[in-house]
């Protein structure tokens, strides 16, 4: 049962452009979400998150979008930077069982120069 | 001002021997969460515990598999008589205070292979 699905196993973009990662979720009870960032032989880090109560949160060159009522979320990176390549998971929580986060399986994106 | 420190980087075992995993959460941090990642998956939730409390471990096998984070030291993840799915990454985070914010911070994981 995956609740948050990430559909594009993988992503190329060209240095400069914007790079657009899509997330999917099946289950109305998360109230938030969230996109990590994991480089190889490294843990996630925290990019940014959202909230269920708003549909746009940015930071910097990062800029996240949710649809509820779509189900739907997105990360936007503008402009996309070499050092941006990393495998990037979106994540969620539901008000109930609020201490863990369900993870999407990640996508992996490369910015080429 | 180390980040989440987890040992051993990586651990090799043979089937049915014990596994021991262990997570000392950033400084000041309480709150302790494991993770595990498949290859070719996502992190999938297994167990949320503070100072000697297990709070919610509806992620974990119910078999072979048990978790601590005692008074002193460091949390422990424990996998007993392992199996070759067993193999895989784990990982740790902590949080200074409940998951409000959502933002975790891990640690760079075990990874455990199993022959």
């Amino acid at each position: 049962d995956q609740q948050v699905k990430q559909n594009s196993p993988s992503l190329s973009v060209q240095e400069g452009r914007i790079s657009i990662l899509n997330c999917d979720y099946t289950n109305s009870m998360f109230d938030y979400f969230l996109w990590y960032k994991k480089y190889p032989a490294e843990g996630p880090t925290f990019l940014i998150s959202i909230s269920s109560i708003k549909d746009k949160n940015e930071d910097g060159r990062f800029t996240v979008f949710l649809n509820k009522s779509a189900k739907h979320l997105s990360l936007h990176i503008v402009p996309s930077q070499p050092g941006d390549s990393a495998v990037y998971f979106c994540a969620a929580r539901a008000i109930q069982g609020a201490q863990k986060l369900v993870f999407g399986q990640g996508t992996r994106l490369t910015i080429n120069p | 001002n180390a980040g989440v420190m987890q040992n051993p980087r990586h651990l090799v075992r043979r089937r049915g021997q014990e596994a021991r995993l262990r997570c000392s959460p950033m400084k000041g941090h309480s709150h302790v969460y494991w993770y595990r990642q498949l290859p070719e998956e996502g992190l999938k939730f297994m167990v949320y515990l503070q100072k000697e409390n297990i709070i919610d471990e509806s992620g974990m096998p119910k078999e072979r598999f048990s978790a601590e984070f005692p008074k002193e030291g460091p949390s422990i993840l424990r996998i007993q008589q392992v199996v070759r799915g067993d193999s895989a990454a784990y990982f740790c985070a902590s949080s200074l205070v409940s998951l409000n914010t959502g933002e975790l911070f891990f640690g760079e994981g075990s990874r455990l292979t199993v022959l």
